[in-house]
């Protein structure tokens, strides 16, 4: 299957300061990216659908002067977490569909970057 | 709007015994549905999938899961567990669009009993 690849896997940071986590897909070209938000025992929470070259689209609640995210290229989309607050210490995951996949919903993912603010 | 339900927050179930997680989903259409399985820490890994056809769908790791369209479920099972099963299990359902959006459950956590 096709393969998504995070980085950092994770990070802390002081309050205040930015953070970016990397989302590539390693084998694959993906017009559209997704980035999700988990915490503890909780389930994934779409924030935002991120598309090759244009602006993302963002979830109702979801800041997108706090959370930015491009996608630049058709292999990597980044998130920034933009002075960051303890309460944006969570598990951030992003997601992906290969050409082939688009139209039948099938997603990969990748490992996830944890984040925690002090 | 879709969504997904998991009605047991945490299920354990005896190395060897089997398994049934519950998934109920709400949607206009026929549904894309998926099954995922999350270690601590990790990412997410397909388990399977169902999109047409043959309503009971074959995964990896010797689970499968059945689509009933008349109860809105999309259970997942499995005939004897190991150990290394114990994660967290996410049931989601797929829209179809070129954007693939895909909306979570708020997963079972499976222990395994020695």
């Amino acid at each position: 299957g096709a393969v998504v690849s995070q980085h950092p896997s994770w990070v802390i940071c002081k309050s205040g300061t930015s953070v970016k986590i990397e989302c590539r897909s390693l084998d694959f070209q993906a017009t559209t990216m997704f980035w999700y938000r988990q915490f503890p025992k909780q389930s994934l929470m779409l924030m935002a659908t991120s598309n090759e070259g244009s602006k993302a689209t963002y979830e109702q609640g979801v800041e997108k002067d706090k959370f930015l995210i491009n996608h630049a290229s058709l292999t990597l989309s980044t998130l920034t977490v933009t002075s960051a607050h303890p309460e944006d210490s969570s598990f951030y995951i992003c997601s992906a569909s290969s050409p082939g996949q688009s139209n039948t919903g099938e997603l990969f993912f990748g490992e996830g970057s944890r984040l925690t603010v002090l | 709007a879709q969504s997904v339900t998991q009605p047991d927050i945490h299920i354990t179930v005896s190395e060897g015994a089997s398994l049934e997680l519950r998934c109920n989903y709400s949607y206009g259409a026929t549904p894309y549905l998926f099954w995922y399985v999350q270690s601590p820490g990790q990412g997410l890994q397909l388990l399977l999938k169902y999109f047409s056809g043959d309503t009971l769908v074959q995964g990896i790791k010797g689970f499968e899961a059945e689509f009933k369209r008349s109860q809105s479920s999309f259970n997942l099972r499995k005939p004897s567990v190991h150990w290394s099963d114990a994660a967290e299990y996410f049931c989601a359902v797929g829209q179809y669009s070129s954007a693939s959006k895909i909306i979570f459950g708020s997963g079972t956590r499976l222990s395994i009993r020695p």
